[in-house]
């Protein structure tokens, strides 16, 4: 079964603090994305990558940065926490365009940050 | 990027067939039409998704306007656990762009006892 897993469910952080939320996939997918989700906004897509070391910013970059140094793991950064950054983070992942399979997203289950 | 547009909520009741339409009327030919749901306190988890023709699955049935500017997620009988946020998404496979999908609000879906 496809899987990606999101290091942290539940996170409590402070103003001002580096935040490090951790990505997996275990389905060989090229393109890893962060989206965060808030009520009444749906899902918005922060940064994509779609290779080893490449990313492209999405909706809403700012105070955000990521990194992809192995194909598997795909990080998101929150350099300095501030409080409208508490939401819910996903992570996701699917195969490149023009392959069968890069209809699909798979998504983590989610990670709840709330920075205080 | 093409968008969609889906009613905020909908409610029904327990072991009955529910229909969520999605309206999609700048759809380009290339375009896949996706369905996700996403169950409380879960990420997004596909259901379906399909082209021009209709499409079946353990979990759903999709139903493909012929103009393609619209479609259907059937559920034929809903239980408890279907109670979710339902979104319909547009996806191209042949862009790179594609990467930034975008997802709406969604539909609620309330399922009665």
């Amino acid at each position: 079964d496809v899987k990606v897993t999101q290091s942290s469910r539940y996170l409590v952080k402070r103003t001002g603090e580096k935040v490090f939320l951790e990505c997996v996939q275990d389905m060989d997918h090229e393109n890893m994305f962060w989206y965060r989700q808030d009520p009444g906004l749906g899902l918005r897509l922060i940064y994509f990558s779609y290779d080893v070391k490449m990313k492209e910013k999405g909706d809403i970059p700012e105070g955000y940065s990521v990194s992809r140094e192995k194909k598997e793991r795909f990080s998101l950064i929150l350099e300095s926490a501030s409080t409208n950054q508490t939401s819910m983070y996903l992570c996701a992942s699917s195969s490149p365009p023009g392959t069968v399979s890069g209809n699909t997203i798979y998504f983590g289950e989610g990670s709840w940050l709330t920075v205080v | 990027d093409a968008k969609t547009t889906q009613p905020n909520s909908m409610e029904s009741n327990e072991e009955e067939p529910v229909h969520l339409p999605c309206n999609h009327s700048t759809i380009s030919g290339t375009d896949y039409i996706h369905w996700y749901r996403q169950l409380p306190s879960q990420g997004p988890e596909y259901v379906i998704h399909g082209l021009t023709s209709n499409v079946n699955n353990r979990m759903a049935s999709l139903a493909i306007a012929e103009d393609r500017k619209s479609s259907t997620l059937i559920l034929h009988r809903a239980t408890l656990r279907d109670a979710a946020v339902y979104y319909c998404i547009l996806r191209d496979p042949l862009n790179t762009g594609g990467f930034k999908t975008i997802f709406g609000a969604g539909t609620r879906l309330f399922v009665k006892a």
